[in-house]
């Protein structure tokens, strides 16, 4: 089964709000990581936070990492029209760069 | 720019006809690539990982012999949907990972195949 269930699966807010989502998974991680699509496309890698850190900030996007709880989650600051994709959040599946991946949630970002 | 290259990135073909996407990664040498398969709204599942100079692994529940996989370059993987039918319609991904072994995927742009 798939890794990395994230809640909720959509969200619409306002450009300038923050965004969300969270991230679940099962088994055992080296790291997790961010990925994001606009539709049609394909994924472009966000942010990566290895199993043995706990927050990670990269431009207006925050990382948490909980493998007490086997989740994470993503923060957008001051979202922006062009922040709207879905997002999913990944986890390496035994290693070798095989990634899990969540369901991924959907942002919109209304102007 | 792309670090990774998929062509086609729409297709559309009879039933029972094959269908051949190539994945090239760009400026860097991928001894490993991975294929993936999306449907409409959904994540995306591995399907199988393409291994240079060897055969490729898939995941459980693929059928080898309908996603032909060929990765004869360090450079290049090809996936054949053979006999292809109309369930086999769905958004092909490609990618590559990361020089360095950080873990982090380039992906192609994808491939959008439609089997009539």
């Amino acid at each position: 089964s798939q890794q990395g269930e994230e809640d909720p699966q959509a969200l619409s807010i306002q450009e300038g709000e923050n965004a969300t989502m969270n991230c679940s998974y099962k088994t055992s991680i080296n790291n997790l990581q961010w990925y994001r699509q606009n539709s049609g496309r394909g994924l472009v890698h966000l942010i990566l936070i290895r199993s043995n850190e706990r927050e990670k900030h990269s431009g207006r996007l925050r990382v948490t990492l909980d493998t007490s709880k086997k989740s994470s989650s993503l923060l957008i600051t001051a979202s922006r029209a062009a922040d709207t994709a879905s997002y999913f959040c990944a986890t390496d599946a035994g290693g070798n760069n095989r990634l899990a991946f969540g369901k991924g949630n959907q942002v919109v970002v209304i102007p | 720019g792309a670090v990774v290259s998929q062509h086609p990135s729409r297709v559309i073909c009879k039933s029972g006809t094959s269908v051949k996407i190539e994945c090239r990664s760009l400026d860097f040498q991928a001894t490993t690539m991975f294929w993936y398969r999306q449907f409409p709204k959904k994540s995306l599942m591995l399907m199988a990982t393409s291994n240079e100079g060897s055969k490729a692994t898939y995941e459980q529940g693929v059928e080898k012999d309908k996603f032909l996989i060929n990765h004869a370059s360090l450079t290049l993987s090809t996936l054949t949907v053979t006999s292809a039918h109309p369930e086999d319609s769905s958004f092909y991904i490609c990618s590559a990972p990361k020089t360095g072994g950080t873990g982090e995927l380039f992906f192609g742009e994808g491939s959008r195949l439609t089997v009539l």
